[in-house]
């Protein structure tokens, strides 16, 4: 069964350009997340969709933010405009079932973005 | 206050050591209790899933959950080099209705041969 992709693995940019990454969950999957993990820190959830709807996306800073899960199952989040503190690594991960607590979440490898 | 504190360490053993990594947190509605082993530059990987208070032993790890304390343990038994990885408590059960996991913020540990 294969894993998680995501893509790229890193971006270094400028504060205030604009960045976005790629999600390709294990197929059949319902359940997709966006987690940042800054250096140092647990994951943080950022997005959680079920299918092609999102159930929770309230840290989520939407000022510069957005994700988007299209047909149900890649997804994309993106940046605009960056700011040094979005230097961390984005997590894509996912379930098979939707909403189960007892699900295991599956990880991507992330995406390590630097903002200079 | 957090809601999970985590000690970061690292932790640095011998190999063949028995580890002792924890984990409390402040809120009692969590039910659910996960340990993620997370290699450098990988995602995390699930190791042990425990539901309520309680032990579960797979292999060389054991996990222990006390919900009268909010204190949860992972022990590894015969450490090998191989286990060198930073070790993520994960927590849910809140509110909201989904799985919504609360990490920890990591602990590294090293274990030299």
């Amino acid at each position: 069964e294969a894993g998680v992709a995501q893509s790229p693995r890193y971006k270094i940019i400028e504060k205030r350009q604009s960045v976005a990454f790629w999600c390709n969950p294990i197929s059949g999957h319902a359940t997709l997340y966006w987690y940042q993990q800054i250096l140092g820190q647990g994951p943080k959830l950022l997005i959680q969709f079920q299918n092609n709807g999102v159930v929770d996306d309230s840290q989520l800073p939407k000022d510069r933010f957005s994700a988007e899960r299209l047909k149900g199952v890649d997804s994309t989040l993106k940046i605009q405009p960056a700011k040094l503190e979005d230097s961390a690594v984005y997590l894509c991960a996912s379930t098979q079932l939707a909403g189960a607590r007892t699900d295991t979440q599956y990880f991507g490898p992330g995406t390590r973005l630097t903002v200079l | 206050q957090k809601e999970v504190e985590q000690d970061p360490g690292p932790l640095s053993v011998p190999e063949g050591a028995i580890v002792s990594l924890n984990c409390t947190y402040s809120n009692s509605a969590f039910q659910y209790f996960m340990w993620y082993r997370q290699y450098s530059r990988k995602g995390p990987e699930l190791l042990m899933y425990t539901y309520s208070s309680g032990n579960k032993e797979d292999g060389r790890f054991t996990a222990q959950v006390d919900k009268s304390s909010k204190y949860i343990s992972l022990f590894i038994r015969d450490s090998q080099p191989s286990d060198s990885a930073t070790y993520l408590c994960a927590m849910t059960g809140g509110t909201g209705g989904y799985n919504k996991l609360i990490f920890g913020a990591g602990t590294r540990l090293a274990v030299h041969p």
